[in-house]
């Protein structure tokens, strides 16, 4: 079945600069790569995905990179503030449709 | 549009007991997932439904847990008898149906079991 190893499992930064979150899967089949956002106590929130024809989508301070030969994708967040801190999930479908979600990455940006 | 809506947020039971959580989808949703959130780590699933058809229960204990969605609309996850172990947060996500294309998945606030 699908395996997701997602990295680093925490991550603190300063408030401005970049935080580069990364996810490797398994199958190559998969064709679909969201990413979610989950604050304390709040529901995981789709923040961006990208699918697998393309190799990078960007939504104004996160972008998601995707490296098929690799089997790995990233997400990436820019300028980064305060309210960025939360924890974040990478997710892969296996063939049977559902979503295999990472370990979880716990972000914290110092102000 | 309303997004998926779950009730209750908070549930506190003694063990042995039976318990019930609800979900409402995304108007227009055709699939709905059941998915358990232990503390510290990622959601699994445990059931999903495509209209009232359950596809993939795969990871659903059948001995105390059962789920249902009777007019392919909202869902109800039971658990019965509750063990100290289902301590966890029990999410609810629709899509639209996937078909050959994997849709967005977006989730409901989750109810927090307690067992005591």
């Amino acid at each position: 079945g699908e395996n997701v190893e997602q990295h680093p499992s925490t991550l603190s930064v300063q408030e401005g600069d970049s935080a580069v979150i990364k996810c490797t899967y398994s199958d190559s089949a998969s064709n679909y790569f969201p990413w979610y956002k989950q604050e304390l106590g709040k529901r995981p929130q789709l923040i961006i995905d990208i699918r697998s024809n393309v190799g990078e989508k960007k939504d104004q301070r996160i972008a998601v990179t995707l490296n098929k030969t690799a089997k790995h994708f990233s997400l990436h967040i820019t300028e980064t503030q305060p309210e960025d801190s939360a924890v974040y999930f990478c997710a892969v479908p296996s063939n049977t449709g559902k979503l295999i979600f990472g370990q979880g990455t716990t972000l914290q940006v110092k102000p | 549009e309303a997004g998926v809506v779950q009730s209750p947020r908070y549930k506190i039971i003694e063990k042995k007991q039976p318990v019930a959580f609800w979900c409402n989808p995304i108007s227009g949703h055709n699939t709905l997932y059941w998915y358990r959130q232990n503390l510290g780590q990622g959601p699994e699933l445990l059931i999903r439904y495509e209209n009232e058809e359950a596809v993939d229960d795969s990871q659903l204990p059948k001995d105390r847990f059962s789920a249902e969605r009777l007019k392919g609309v909202d869902s109800t996850l039971k658990i019965q008898p509750a063990e100290l172990g289902d301590s966890a947060v029990y999410l609810c996500a629709s899509s639209l149906a996937p078909g050959t294309v994997l849709w967005p998945q977006h989730f409901g606030d989750g109810t927090r079991l307690s067992i005591l």
